[in-house]
């Protein structure tokens, strides 16, 4: 079942723009995770925040993380067309059987 | 990380036939996924492929259908049986790997059914 939703559904930029998206789900998680997908093919794991950070980094991707408002934010610097893609959020969801909870996924479009 | 392939990488199929798909991980992994994400849409698991046994379906997928096998701890094999027109997606396999939270993904499977 797919518990978050992203938001916007679709974006589009200009290169060296920044990029927000922003994901909310309804249970209690154990972690949140942003993936990557290109034009169909398999998803790229980007980055994992656990339920007790607050703020995570890496390179130009810059993922908060609110469990009070049941929600998280992934930002992308300084954008560039290579990271035309799908963005997809996922929860590892407390008590569970370790099955990712996926969102419903963010287009994002930079153009040159 | 792992690497994982799939085969075939896309098909054109015939209504009521059948496709069996391969996932083939080059580590031995934990757990292994199906998942259907249709155009546009996002992810939809399907199930989870036990070694040895038979394979954890979610709601709204039954093994009539989705029969899958995962004979060790590296290989499983999807089969879309009987298929129609609805069944035209992106068929990918995932698994989380010893000791780790995140999943990683096959290429997919592009099926398109005529």
């Amino acid at each position: 079942s797919q518990q978050g939703e992203e938001d916007p559904q679709a974006l589009s930029i200009q290169e060296g723009e920044n990029a927000t998206m922003n994901c909310s789900y309804k249970t209690s998680i154990n972690n949140l995770q942003w993936y990557r997908q290109n034009s169909g093919r398999g998803l790229v794991h980007l980055i994992l925040i656990r339920s007790n950070e607050r703020e995570k980094h890496s390179g130009r991707l810059r993922v908060t993380l609110d469990t009070s408002k049941k929600s998280s934010s992934l930002l992308i610097t300084a954008s560039r067309a290579a990271d035309t893609a799908s963005y997809f959020c996922a929860t590892f969801n407390a008590g569970n059987n370790r099955k990712l909870i996926w969102g419903l996924g963010t287009s994002l479009a930079v153009n040159p | 990380s792992a690497v994982i392939s799939q085969k075939p990488s896309r098909d054109i199929c015939q209504r009521g036939t059948s496709l069996t798909i391969q996932c083939q991980v080059d580590s031995q992994v934990t757990m292994m996924f199906w998942y259907r994400q249709q155009p546009g849409q996002s992810l939809t698991l399907i199930a989870t492929a036990n070694q040895g046994s038979e394979a954890t379906y979610e709601s709204g997928f039954v093994i009539d259908k989705f029969p899958i096998s995962r004979p060790n701890l590296t290989f499983s094999t999807l089969t879309v049986s009987n298929m129609s027109p609805e069944d035209s997606s992106i068929y990918l396999c995932s698994l989380i790997g010893l000791g780790q939270e995140t999943q990683y993904f096959g290429p997919g499977t592009r099926l398109l059914v005529l």
